[in-house]
């Protein structure tokens, strides 16, 4: 079992749709929680970053944590054709050194 | 959010030559850098772990006589793929993280093509 599992999608939606995006962790003891978008051939772009449970919103991009059943959730508000990409849920141990352990990515597609 | 420089965006060689890839903090300290992989339609792997001024961690099954990393300052780390093959053909993309900024900001990722 991978420690971060995500769908691979592809997520189709139409523009203006709401974009829900997940991965759930298996090691409770992960601390921090991000998401990344990926254009093709480009690095990742930190989009969230957050370390409690709860909501945290940044424009139209809302972060959820449930640490409590290890699932963390991207939420796209009014998504245009610019978010089609792929999405990368990441967390962190600060004892393992800071490196990331990242989910798969999910592709997705926002059709004008 | 910060900004990481990774150059150059592509490269193409041929088998044998070394390849040098540089990535450095435009506006930070990064005490950390780490170095990851990627082939198409898959995640990032990581590939090793620099901190300034010692000498890089590497992740299982990376060689490091044939990944070579360097991080001789505090704002630029460099990864040297030496005797390249074609199997080293891949997309290279550099992080870099600040003393007190718990944030991870990634390069733009470099192309390798070993012909």
């Amino acid at each position: 079992q991978k420690e971060v599992e995500q769908d691979p999608g592809p997520l189709s939606v139409p523009e203006g749709a709401i974009v829900s995006l997940n991965c759930t962790y298996s090691n409770s003891a992960f601390q921090y929680f991000m998401w990344y978008r990926q254009y093709s051939r480009k690095g990742p772009e930190l989009l969230m970053y957050t370390y409690s449970s709860g909501n945290k919103e940044d424009g139209r991009f809302t972060a959820q944590v449930d640490k409590s059943s290890k699932y963390i959730s991207l939420f796209i508000r009014d998504s245009q054709p610019s978010d089609s990409a792929t999405y990368l849920c990441a967390t962190r141990l600060k004892a393992a050194g800071n490196k990331l352990t990242f989910g798969g990515g999910t592709r997705v597609l926002v059709k004008p | 959010g910060a900004v990481v420089s990774q150059h150059p965006s592509w490269v193409i060689c041929k088998s044998g030559t070394s390849v040098k890839i540089e990535c450095r903090s435009l506006d930070f300290q990064a005490t950390t850098m780490f170095w990851y992989r990627q082939f198409p339609k898959q995640s990032l792997m990581l590939m090793a772990t620099s901190n300034e001024g010692s000498k890089a961690t590497y992740e299982q099954g990376v060689e490091k006589d044939k990944f070579l990393i360097n991080h001789a300052s505090l704002t630029l780390s460099t990864l040297t793929v030496t005797s390249a093959h074609p199997e080293d053909s891949s997309f290279y993309i550099c992080s870099a993280m600040g003393l007190l900024n718990e944030k991870l900001f990634f390069g733009s990722g470099t192309q390798l093509s070993v012909l």
